[in-house]
């Protein structure tokens, strides 16, 4: 069975750049497109960005398109966001999640970690 | 931007039950791509229903879901005590938007 394992949260200061990860297994990595998925604190869920399966094609959210960029080493089967320029409102759980089907992001997410919290605040 | 409206925000319920959830689109779903999740506290979500009306893997089939078009529904037919959590609708394809989800809490 698919296996994520998100790492790298942490407290940053408003303006201030952080890389979170994500390890997959079990699976074939590079078949699948994967997610990024944010949740505020009580609050709901939040998309964030997506990558192919090859890592060509990249999609983001309004509210964090220009200041994040996701990508993925498929050698390690590994996920990451590098996040700049982070406000308060980009505090959250971020969870990774596996798209559905195939290489194409634009399915149902099947599989998900267990999040990893960033917290933006002085 | 297609916009999903949950209802109601909260729910209560008898396990035992049956829970009808709606998630209403603001535009038309191409190809009924709607997904459903449930959350529990502390826990990742975890897919319900895909294509609107197809039941992930290990489902229980007292989970459906049905709809088309703008209206869609999620119906668990029997609360469970293991239901009882959280539950977001998801339109994916070209886009990617949540609903807020409606809370399932034992009456």
């Amino acid at each position: 069975e698919p296996q994520l394992l998100e790492s790298g949260g942490d407290v940053v200061q408003p303006g201030g750049s952080l890389t979170i990860s994500c390890a997959g297994s079990g699976f074939a990595f590079s078949s699948f497109a994967m997610n990024w998925v944010r949740q505020a604190p009580g609050k709901g869920l939040e998309w964030v960005a997506a990558i192919s399966g090859s890592g060509g094609t990249k999609n983001y959210a309004d509210s964090v398109r220009g200041r994040f960029a996701i990508s993925a080493d498929f050698s390690k089967n590994t996920l990451y966001l590098q996040m700049n320029n982070l406000r308060a409102d980009d505090t959250a759980l971020y969870f990774c999640a596996k798209d559905f089907v195939g290489p194409y992001p634009n399915d149902a997410f099947d599989f998900w970690g267990q999040g990893t919290m960033v917290t933006v605040s002085s | 931007e297609i916009v999903l409206t949950q209802s109601p925000g909260t729910l209560s319920l008898f396990p035992g039950q049956r829970a009808t959830l709606s998630c209403r689109a603001s535009q038309t779903v191409p190809s009924n791509y709607l997904a459903w999740y449930q959350q529990k506290p502390g826990q990742a979500p975890r897919l319900l229903i895909y294509g609107a009306s197809s039941r992930a893997t290990g489902i229980p089939d007292r989970f459906s879901g049905s709809g088309s078009g703008t209206d869609f529904t999620l119906t668990i037919s029997r609360l469970e005590p293991e239901d009882f959590a959280v539950y977001f609708c998801h339109r994916y394809g070209t886009s990617q938007t949540f609903g807020r989800g409606t809370k399932v809490e034992i009456k």
